[in-house]
């Protein structure tokens, strides 16, 4: 299947710093990327949808200057957490598709963010 | 909008029993459903997904599922159960239109005594 690659894995900042989360579609051309945030043993909730050279689309609740997504190229989709708080410590997972995968979403392994 | 319900937050089974972990949709039109499984501290595999065609969809590591629309239920199930299998289970719906995200269930988790 297709992979999808997550950097880093684990990430640790301190509080009011701004940390980075990479997404990549290392196989196929991701035309559309997901971004979902996970609490322990808890469901995932969708944050946001960006496509391709467009703006991100924000779920309701989801602070946009918070959390910024780009999605620059087919095969990357960033997710910044700015000025980050305790409270946004959490695992968060990207996942793509591309309409040649079907309607199967690739996810990507995950980061877990912890804010100190 | 559309919605996935999983009622139970736990499923336990010996090894070597079946194993049913339930999930209900509502979804407008036609829905596209999937399973994913999660093992801890990682991210989701993919195991099976419904889109169209015969009810009973087969997937990975002896896993299937039936699709049941009268029902709107898409239950997960596996003949005999593995000790490996303990892990955290999600149903997922999305839309029939291209480019719309996965809505998950909150996930059961499925614990295999040996």
């Amino acid at each position: 299947g297709a992979v999808v690659s997550q950097h880093p894995s684990w990430v640790i900042c301190k509080s009011g710093t701004s940390v980075k989360i990479e997404c990549r579609s290392l196989d196929f051309q991701a035309t559309t990327m997901f971004w979902y945030r996970q609490f322990p043993k808890q469901s995932l909730m969708l944050m946001a949808t960006s496509n391709e050279g467009s703006k991100a689309t924000y779920e309701q609740g989801v602070e946009k200057d918070k959390f910024l997504i780009n999605h620059a190229s087919l095969t990357l989709s960033t997710l910044t957490v700015t000025s980050a708080h305790p409270e946004d410590s959490s695992f968060y997972i990207c996942s793509a598709s591309n309409l040649l995968s079907g309607n199967t979403i690739y996810f990507g392994e995950g980061s877990w963010l912890t804010v100190v | 909008a559309q919605s996935v319900a999983q009622p139970e937050d736990q499923v336990n089974v010996a090894e070597g029993n079946p194993l049913t972990v339930k999930c209900t949709y509502s979804v407008s039109g036609n829905p596209y459903l999937f399973w994913y499984v999660q093992y801890p501290n990682r991210g989701l595999q993919f195991l099976l997904k419904y889109i169209t065609g015969d009810n009973l969809v087969k997937g990975s590591y002896g896993f299937e599922a039936e699709f049941n629309k009268s029902q709107t239920s898409f239950h997960l199930k596996k003949p005999s159960a593995l000790v490996s299998d303990s892990a955290l289970y999600f149903c997922a719906v999305r839309a029939n239109q291209a480019g719309t995200a996965l809505i998950f269930g909150k996930g059961t988790t499925l614990s295999v005594s040996s």
